[in-house]
């Protein structure tokens, strides 16, 4: 069973602010890493995967960047909006054996950003 | 809207009794996954179909079974039912190509209520 550990797990911050969560992972047969947003009363939504050591990712407001030799990811909020609050979840997936596809999810970072 | 339906949406049901979710997933997307959510635990990988056959199974109870049809629509049977299984049951699908690397798209889910 994959140990993904997400920190923190929950984060309240104001409007305006930047804020980053990491996501640690086992670094041995890392395939790639996943990042969602889950708002309530939703489905989780893709924002990126990564799969290159080094990679980074940016969709709009938001960047993720991936350490595979130690086994984290970061992600990155700039000027929060209150409608960024969700849940971030991250999940990686590791080559081979019968994993293929699964997606072992962290806890996730719950974020609330306050007008 | 993911392009991933899930019916029925919501459904409430007795200990004991069985019941059948449905998943149809994008179209042209060939892989389907199941996960449960329920209130203790976070989002938790049941099993993947891709293109009728299974590729990756996950902590699925032996009461749990899926599979996926030639049309490519999944169904999640979940029997002999008990109070620990209400739960939110979400489907996933991902385009064709290796499964790890794809991000993939959530259903509505439907939620499960056994009493």
């Amino acid at each position: 069973i994959l140990n993904v550990e997400q920190s923190p797990q929950s984060l309240h911050v104001q409007e305006g602010d930047s804020t980053n969560f990491t996501c640690s992972f086992p670094s041995s047969n890392f395939y790639a890493l996943h990042w969602y947003r889950w708002e309530t009363a939703k489905s989780p939504e893709a924002l990126f995967v990564m799969t290159l050591n080094g990679d980074e990712k940016k969709k709009g407001r938001i960047s993720a960047t991936l350490n595979t030799k130690e086994g984290y990811s970061y992600l990155y909020i700039k000027g929060s909006q209150p409608e960024d609050s969700a849940t971030y979840l991250c999940a990686p997936t590791v080559a081979g054996g019968t994993s293929y596809g699964k997606l072992t999810f962290g806890q996730g970072t719950i974020l609330t950003v306050h007008p | 809207d993911s392009g991933v339906t899930q019916t029925p949406k919501h459904l409430i049901t007795a200990t004991g009794q069985r019941v059948t979710l449905r998943c149809s997933p994008r179209s042209g997307d060939l892989s389907v996954y199941w996960y449960q959510q329920s209130l203790d635990q976070g989002l938790q990988f049941l099993i993947q179909y891709y293109n009728g056959e299974e590729r990756a199974k996950g902590n699925i109870l032996e009461r749990f079974s899926a599979q996926q049809f030639p049309d490519l629509h999944s169904e999640l049977n979940l029997s002999s039912l008990e109070l620990g299984d209400s739960a939110l049951y979400f489907c996933a699908s991902s385009a064709p190509g290796t499964g790890m690397g794809n991000e993939q798209f959530f259903g509505p889910g439907t939620r499960l209520t056994v009493l």
